[in-house]
């Protein structure tokens, strides 16, 4: 089954400052790649996700993120970072009749 | 669309108690999926369904914990008896399509305190 690894537990940035939150997976084939944001009291919601094509793909709220097959890795990139953006990202892994979410990120924004 | 429906939003019940959580997913959507969510844990996936058919419930704790989906638009967890260590949010989510290919509509999830 694959596996997704999200390695930074928390991360903290300033507010306008760039992010890069990353994500890493195992997987045999080329996967469906997600990532979602969830915000306290709430559900997990999309932020974007890739199957196939243009590894650059771009989501809501101004995130995007880039599939790099060589290094089996979908990371989150937003180049200016709001207040709003606080909040855990969770990256997830579809394949093989399975989905499989990492354990997420913590993103604390200063002021 | 309102989106997925739970409820209750949130649940305090005593130990041994029977629970019920509920999910009304997205019109048309194909799959429905339970989890839970815990400071220790993270996120888990408990079963999920597609087309009211149960796929894999291997997540699901124990025999305390069952799930239906007796129609396209609308699924039950339970756990009886309802322990402590069952405290969590349970997110009910619903996709259009498979468990690989599909993205997740999660809804506001509920809250159970078991004391």
């Amino acid at each position: 089954a694959q596996s997704v690894t999200q390695p930074d537990i928390h991360i903290t940035v300033s507010e306008g400052a760039s992010l890069e939150l990353r994500c890493n997976y195992s997987y045999g084939a080329t996967p469906y790649l997600f990532w979602y944001v969830q915000s306290p009291g709430q559900g997990l919601q999309l932020l974007l996700k890739y199957f196939s094509g243009d590894t650059l793909v771009q989501g809501i709220k101004g995130f995007e993120a880039e599939f790099k097959r060589s290094q089996s890795s979908f990371n989150l990139r937003k180049p200016s970072v709001h207040w709003s953006d606080a909040a855990e990202y969770f990256c997830a892994v579809g394949g093989n009749n399975d989905m499989r979410f990492g354990a997420g990120t913590r993103l604390t924004v200063k002021p | 669309d309102a989106g997925v429906i739970q409820s209750p939003r949130h649940e305090v019940t005593e130990m041994g108690q029977e629970v019920t959580l509920r999910c009304k997913p997205i019109s048309g959507h194909n799959s429905l999926f339970w989890y839970r969510q815990t400071m220790m844990r993270g996120l888990e996936l408990l079963i999920y369904f597609n087309n009211n058919v149960p796929i894999d419930d291997s997540g699901m704790p124990e025999d305390r914990f069952s799930a239906k989906m007796p129609n396209a638009s609308f699924s039950t967890l339970k756990i009886q008896p309802s322990e402590p260590r069952d405290s969590a949010v349970y997110f009910c989510a619903s996709s259009p399509r498979t468990v690989s290919q599909g993205e997740q509509y999660f809804g506001p999830g509920t809250r159970l305190t078991v004391t």
